[in-house]
């Protein structure tokens, strides 16, 4: 019963290159939060998905980047031409209907060079 | 005022001891209430959820008081392994649900 899966779990990118981060949410899960981290700082909300809806992207920077949670497959969070502000450790987060807590992956940690 | 607000720490404690945690939170409507651990470097993992009426796990009681609005946290007989990052978490129902963090306290545990 595996939990929930992100990869990359590093990933280095230059300035003006994309990012795809991957998150395959629990076995049974339909909702799908990512949340961005920097060094020393608290979890920042980006996006809630459902499959195939987006219902809350308040978090999400308006340009350069977006999320999508396919009927098939993972969810992926894309940043285009990411900047060195955008390093920081990206959790994905998922949770079944009427959750009691939320169940994060391991991260991926952007280095943006 | 933000909507989840913690002590950042650290709570530099030795072994053994009690230490308790404080958050608050600015939105009155909100409903469910959780404390995270983070390791450095690691995902948060749901420690407890907190319910109105309080809840213990074995060293650990957590308590909710919305007429103040503020959530805390209890750790009894203090570990090494309890060093680590609190956050506490609010989910509030704004028309979605979403999970909101503090940023943390820190709890260093020391011989």
């Amino acid at each position: 019963n595996a939990g929930v899966m992100q990869n990359p779990r590093h990933l280095v990118r230059r300035r003006g290159q994309e990012a795809r981060l991957r998150c395959s949410p629990m076995k049974g899960h339909s909702h799908v939060y990512w949340y961005r981290q920097l060094p020393e700082e608290g979890l920042k909300f980006m996006v809630y998905l459902q499959k195939e809806n987006i219902i809350d992207e308040s978090g999400m920077p308006k340009e350069r980047f977006s999320a999508e949670f396919p009927k098939e497959g993972p969810s992926i969070l894309r940043i285009q031409q990411v900047v060195r502000g955008d390093s920081a450790a990206y959790f994905c987060a998922s949770s079944p209907q009427g959750a009691d807590g939320y169940t994060f992956g391991s991260g991926t940690r952007l280095t943006v060079v | 005022r933000k909507e989840v607000e913690q002590d950042p720490g650290p709570f530099n404690v030795p072994e053994g001891a009690t230490v308790a945690f404080n958050c608050t939170y600015s939105n009155s409507a909100s409903q469910s209430f959780f404390w995270y651990r983070q390791d450095c470097r690691k995902e948060p993992k749901l420690l407890m959820s907190v319910y109105s009426s309080g809840n213990e796990d074995g060293r650990f009681t957590a308590q909710l008081n919305r007429a103040s609005q503020y959530i805390s946290l209890l750790i009894r007989d203090s570990k090494l392994s309890d060093s680590a990052t609190y956050l506490c978490v609010v989910e509030s129902s704004g028309g979605s649900y979403i999970p909101t963090f503090g940023r943390g306290t820190s709890l260093i545990v020391h011989p």
